[in-house]
């Protein structure tokens, strides 16, 4: 079967680094997302990453090892309002989205 | 109207009833998506479209049905609800099904069935 897995909750400090990190096996890969939820709200973008490496973003980096089936997502310069949940999706063979449960992220002051 | 739109917000709704939960985009996106979303699961594709005039199922069809008679519009119909079927309701769309295109999520429809 197709499995993400990911983190239940972390807790982090206003102005930290977290890593938050997502395993994945899937049937294929064709490239695997990051999106942020706050709650009661939609999923937004991101980061994408479909060849292995590490992808900046401002505060926000993806890194991915396709061989180990693993990526990260690095939060630098925490601010509060980036408490919120972060969900890994991968990209199947079938170009369908397999998403895991999501790590909600808290932030201490 | 700027992106995705849904409704209703919410619906409380008796066991055994019909409904139907509207998803209009304006971004012209060829694909388009209905997905719930549970505590501690993540979220789980129902039925989805990768053009006008066509939709295929997801991971969870049962007791779901789609139509997509334009590029805009993908209502989702739950024929006789079931108390199952409570959950948050997102529709998303992207530009296509290729591997790069983000999908993009509406605000999302919360159910209740009782």
């Amino acid at each position: 079967g197709q499995n993400i897995d990911q983190p239940t909750e972390m807790t982090a400090t206003e102005g930290a680094i977290v890593q938050i990190n997502c395993t994945y096996q899937t049937s294929g890969f064709n490239g695997l997302f990051w999106y942020q939820q706050h709650a009661g709200e939609a999923p937004t973008f991101l980061s994408y990453n479909v060849l292995d490496g590490l992808e900046e973003k401002g505060r926000f980096s993806s890194f991915l090892s396709r061989s180990k089936g693993y990526s990260y997502l690095l939060l630098k310069e925490l601010q509060m309002k980036d408490s919120a949940s972060y969900l890994c999706a991968v990209r199947d063979s079938n170009y369908q989205l397999i998403w895991g449960a999501g790590t909600k992220l808290i932030i201490k002051p | 109207i700027a992106g995705i739109t849904q409704a209703p917000t919410s619906q409380i709704l008796a066991a055994g009833r019909r409904m139907t939960l509207r998803c209009t985009q304006d971004m012209r996106h060829n694909a388009m998506y209905w997905y719930r979303q549970d505590l501690g699961l993540g979220l789980r594709l129902i039925h989805y479209s990768n053009t006008a005039g066509t939709t295929g199922k997801g991971e969870v069809p049962d007791g779901y049905s789609v139509s997509r008679a334009n590029t805009d519009d993908f209502p989702l119909t739950l024929a006789s609800a079931v108390p199952s079927q409570t959950s948050v309701y997102f529709c998303a769309s992207s530009e296509g099904e290729g591997s790069y295109n983000e999908q993009f999520f509406g605000p999302g429809t919360r159910l209740t069935v009782l």
